[in-house]
């Protein structure tokens, strides 16, 4: 079936320090990927996303890289600030399924000043 | 501005007392959808609408009803509410299935609390 696994949180950093949020996936065919962000009292919001191999998302100095050789889409970012404190979650839509995007359980990340 | 309204934003209601929780968007979005939320679990799918009178469920749609006479309105009805549904629930809406370049469109939030 499928499905999105993400690194456990929550991740803990410091301001200007380098983030990497894993996330691997199961899925059958070609699907697209995204990575949303919930801060704090709100709904999910689009952070960015890929809809085939070798893609790149980016926006607000985030970025992942659709790797269908290692079925991953990890997110970076080179220097957090503390407004970056979030949950982020990894998620897919399978090229099978017109009906759903499908969710990882979500990473807590806290930065510090 | 464009967004998706859900109402209320905190509920504590009695197990089997029935409740409505409305969603409406304003961007003639067709497809909308409602999840909940629980820690652990992620978002899990309760049911969607892929347009007007078509309605089908995800992955968990027991003890919940939804209806969508209107493209802009999708409510969520819980008949005879369960502790269990005690969670935190969203609204989504999108042009088609997420692939689009917007992707999903998510209300705030309902905090429902069933005891």
């Amino acid at each position: 079936g499928n499905s999105v696994t993400q690194m456990e949180g929550p991740v803990t950093l410091s301001e200007e320090a380098f983030l990497t949020i894993n996330c691997t996936y199961t899925a059958t065919g070609y699907p697209s990927l995204f990575w949303y962000v919930q801060y704090p009292g709100e709904g999910l919001q689009l952070l960015l996303k890929a809809t085939k191999a070798d893609d790149k998302g980016s926006n607000k100095g985030f970025e992942a890289t659709y790797r269908k050789e290692t079925t991953s889409f990890h997110l970076e970012k080179g220097s957090v600030q503390v407004s970056d404190s979030a949950v982020y979650f990894c998620a897919l839509n399978p090229y099978s399924s017109a009906s759903k995007i499908i969710f990882g359980s979500g990473t807590r990340l806290s930065i510090r000043p | 501005e464009a967004q998706v309204t859900q109402n209320p934003r905190y509920l504590i209601t009695v197990t089997g007392k029935k409740l409505t929780v409305t969603c409406s968007q304003n961007m003639n979005h067709e497809y909308m959808s409602w999840y909940r939320q629980d820690p652990g679990l992620g978002l899990r799918q309760i049911y969607y609408s892929m347009n007007v009178e078509v309605t089908d469920k995800g992955d968990v749609p027991e003890g919940y009803k939804v209806s969508r006479k209107e493209k802009r309105n999708f409510p969520l009805i819980l008949e005879s509410p369960s502790p269990n549904q005690t969670s935190l629930y969203f609204c989504a809406s999108s042009l088609s299935t997420g692939t689009g370049p917007y992707g999903y469109t998510f209300g705030s939030g309902t905090r429902l609390t069933v005891v």
